[in-house]
């Protein structure tokens, strides 16, 4: 069926360093959206991406969409210990007729060592 | 931003009992909602398609007689496990659309549900 993978799965950064996951779809999507999950919390929307090879920025985080529309990384810069949580992607798989009906990715655990 | 309000927070209920739980959009028209499952450090699991005045649109391996869902205004979508066991505990969480497309989703703060 269709499927959004995200990786890694994990991963364990020093305060300082930058981390990046990537999402990879088996289909063109409409577009991507990233959500932040706090441990405890609800996901939280961060950005979403239409166009082919569109690039975003917010402060130190930047999401890239890639040529094909099958693809998108999320990239933080210097990660700081507010950065922890889970970072999820999500499709719309393109030519769905079924609005906002998101393919969630498995979500990368994002923990940060001070 | 949107708000989206669920509850309950939390549930704890016996093994046979049957709980609701509720999913408000409070300052926007929720055309449609969606109800996820998420297990512990696992990915949101789409359990149903919501949409107002109409009857909810299922997953696959979703058992709708065990998930009654119910999206009576365009406001209100309700979730109610019937007949609740052990291995329907799970955190629960809706989100919400106005339907536009390319829309982002609201989600609610998610009900975690606890079967004994």
């Amino acid at each position: 069926g269709q499927q959004v993978m995200q990786i890694p799965q994990y991963q364990h950064v020093q305060e300082g360093e930058d981390f990046t996951t990537y999402c990879n779809s088996s289909t063109t999507l409409s577009n991507i959206q990233w959500y932040k999950q706090r441990p405890g919390g609800h996901p939280v929307f961060l950005i979403q991406l239409v166009k082919s090879g569109e690039v975003k920025k917010q402060k130190r985080l930047t999401f890239q969409f890639g040529e094909a529309k099958k693809n998108s990384s999320l990239h933080i810069t210097a990660t700081q210990t507010t950065d922890v949580g889970t970072y999820f992607c999500a499709g719309i798989i393109h030519g769905s007729s079924n609005t906002g009906k998101l393919i969630f990715g498995q979500g990368t655990t994002l923990q940060v060592k001070p | 931003g949107a708000v989206v309000s669920q509850h309950p927070s939390w549930v704890i209920c016996k093994s046979g009992t049957s709980v609701k739980i509720e999913c408000r959009s409070l300052d926007f028209q929720a055309t449609t909602m969606f109800w996820y499952r998420q297990f512990p450090k696992q990915s949101l699991m789409l359990m149903a398609t919501s949409n107002e005045g109409s009857k909810a649109t299922y997953e696959q391996g979703v058992e709708k007689d065990k998930f009654l869902i119910n999206h009576a205004s365009l406001t209100l979508s309700t979730l109610t496990v019937t007949s609740a066991h052990p291995e329907d505990s799970s955190f629960y969480i809706c989100s919400a659309s106005s339907g536009s497309t390319n829309e982002k989703l609201f989600f609610g703060s998610g009900t975690q549900l606890s079967v004994l």
